[in-house]
């Protein structure tokens, strides 16, 4: 079935140092999607991508879609205190209306 | 208005009792969603609605009933649940279409204990 893979579980980073999350797809995507979600809230769209290789850029926070559109990162440089939260993926497939979700990055920002 | 309200925001319930979760959205997104979030874990998709017609059950149990009303209202009745049922609940809804995917706006959820 379809799958997406999320690393790391979580990650500790001093303010000021840059942070990455990755995630894998076992099957081709036709799309990708980045959510925030801070302790205690809900997800927040963040980004989509959508053609492969594609990269966007938003402030401090470069998005990636790979050549073969199964796999996606999200780059933070200098990451700040308002970056804590959980950084999500979520993969749509073609043919339905179905997103598959990483388990998640943990983000734990020390001032 | 760009936003997805969810009520109540807290829920505490018995296991004979019968509740609703209400979740509304003005923002004329006609695919609308039911997720469930354990802590720590990722948002696990229950049910999608399409154009007011559910296309999606994840093999959900029938304690949870979605319904439709309206292409701006979603429900989610709840009977008999079980402590296990205890997490988050979101709605989301985006616009819908089979070849490109949009981003979900997400409600802020309710946080449903079942004692």
């Amino acid at each position: 079935g379809q799958q997406v893979m999320q690393i790391p579980q979580y990650q500790h980073v001093q303010e000021g140092e840059d942070f990455t999350t990755y995630c894998n797809s076992s099957t081709t995507l036709s799309n990708i999607q980045w959510y925030k979600q801070r302790p205690g809230g809900h997800p927040v769209f963040l980004i989509q991508l959508v053609k492969s290789g594609e990269v966007k850029k938003q402030k401090r926070l470069t998005f990636q879609f790979g050549e073969a559109k199964k796999n996606s990162s999200l780059h933070i440089t200098a990451t700040q205190t308002t970056d804590v939260g959980t950084y999500f993926c979520a993969g749509g497939y073609t043919g339905g209306f179905k997103t598959i979700f990483g388990a998640g990055t943990r983000l734990f920002v020390k001032a | 208005d760009t936003e997805v309200t969810q009520t109540p925001k807290h829920l505490v319930m018995g296991m004979t009792n019968k509740k609703s979760l209400k979740c509304e959205q003005h923002m004329g997104h006609r695919a609308m969603y039911w997720y469930k979030q354990k802590a720590k874990k990722p948002p696990e998709l229950m049910f999608v609605y399409s154009y007011e017609k559910l296309s999606i059950n994840e093999s959900v149990p029938s304690r949870f009933s979605p319904e439709c009303p309206n292409s701006s209202l979603l429900n989610l009745h709840l009977h008999a649940l079980q402590p296990e049922d205890s997490a988050l609940y979101l709605c989301a809804s985006s616009h819908p279409t089979d070849r490109v995917y949009y981003g979900y706006t997400f409600g802020s959820g309710t946080r449903l204990t079942v004692v």
